[in-house]
This record gives C-alpha cells, structure tokens and sequence, in this order.
C-alpha cells in the first residue's frame, strides 16, 4: 500500500476485555516496530520484527501483550485482559530493510481506550 | 540502558525567528541518530538519519548535526514558519540490535 495503514482507528473496550490492533506496513518492507505513546510522549517501544521473526519484545510491559506477524506482512498487536492503564495510542512503523540507519515511516495509530 | 532526552520540552518563537534544540543520548555503543518532525493529528515524519560524528544534514531551513563522543545532537530551524510548528522527535539506536528509542520531544510553536 501507499503507506503504513492501521486498524481500527479508534477502539473503546471494557476493561477485561481483549483487544486485537492490526498494521499493514508498505509492501515490502522487512521491519515492523509496534510503539506505545502517552499523550505528549514520544513513542515507547514495545517489539520489533524483522520478516516473521519477533527479534526483540523487551519493550511488551507484561505477559498480556503479545505481538505477531506470521507471513512477514501484516502484523497483530493482541492485548489480553485490558486494563484502564493500557489506554494509549498505539502506532507500527515499518521500515524496507533490517538496517538501523534506515529511517521509519509511522502509520496513523490506533488510540485505544479502556473504560 | 539507552535513554534519550530533549530540551527544551516546549518552545515558543515569532515567525521568522531561528531557533534550535539539544537531543542526548548515551555516546557508548551509538550507532544511529533520527530525528522525526510529528505534526498535530498526523504521523510521525522521518526528517534526518544520521550515524558519523560530525555529520551535517539539511533538509531546506532545517538542519542537523551530529556529536557522537559527546553524546547530543541539534536541530536548527532557520527562519522558523508557522507551518514549522509541530513536536521535533529524536531517536538512537546503539550497537545491540534494532531497538529504536524515542525522546519526548521538543514541541515548537512558531506564531506569525
């Protein structure tokens, strides 16, 4: 696609309830970053992936986010048992190689908020 | 631990004026500096990427430069507009993988 497309744009959930926050990167692109970011704050990492592989998910604040991307494309953000705390903005970025001067290009996000 | 920070956390100039601000990282093990502009309601925009100690990049009236020994790196607007106004982003990488790591921000408001 054009650009790195997020969705749903908006999601209010319950809290206890599970949510699933999708990214599309741009075709072809081989890295995928899922961050969180706080109103005001610049973007805190949660995972990285590189094709299929999840290289790094030092970022997950606790075992009820879980992130995959099973074809090396789209990627899913799962978070299970949602709490008031999870309330965010939720952005992926994508980037066309695995090389770590290689700028990102940040989709539109998913505010996420948790009643 | 790689921990970025940014000043000032806010800044307000008059249109025309030029204006810069400080991003610092750890200077061990760097590899990679960004900087993103972030618009209101918009995503974060990829302005500058920069790896060498002493590198220099322009992009019209914005400029970057990078000191890898001593950890920081500035961003300078010359002229500032009012579509300058936006949250300026910097992020570094080290050595260790690909984890890329944000500041706060630097949010610039530039009034005519």
């Amino acid at each position: 696609g054009a650009g790195v497309s997020q969705s749903p744009r908006y999601k209010v959930t319950k809290r206890g309830q599970d949510v699933a926050l999708r990214c599309d990167p741009i075709s072809g692109h081989v890295s995928l970053y899922w961050y969180r970011q706080a109103l005001g704050q610049g973007p805190e990492f949660l995972t990285y992936f590189n094709y299929e592989a999840q290289q790094d998910k030092s970022g997950l604040p606790n075992d009820r986010f879980s992130a995959e991307r099973p074809e090396g494309s789209i990627s899913t953000l799962t978070i299970q048992r949602t709490e008031q705390r999870d309330s965010a903005m939720y952005r992926c970025a994508s980037s066309p190689r695995q090389v770590r001067s290689e700028k990102l290009f940040f989709g539109s996000g998913t505010q996420l908020s948790v009643l | 631990i790689l921990n970025v920070e940014q000043s000032p956390q806010s800044l307000h100039v008059q249109e025309g004026d030029s204006t810069n601000f400080t991003c610092s990282f750890p200077s061990s093990n760097f590899y990679a500096l960004h900087w993103y502009r972030w618009k209101t309601a918009k995503s974060p925009e990829a302005l500058f990427v920069m790896t060498l100690n002493g590198d220099e990049k322009k992009k019209g009236r914005i400029s970057a430069t990078l000191n890898t020994k001593e950890g920081y790196s500035y961003l300078y607007i010359k002229g500032s507009q009012p579509e300058d106004s936006a949250t300026y982003l910097c992020a570094a990488l080290n050595t260790g993988g690909f984890k890329t790591i944000f500041g706060a921000g630097t949010r610039l408001f530039v009034k005519a």
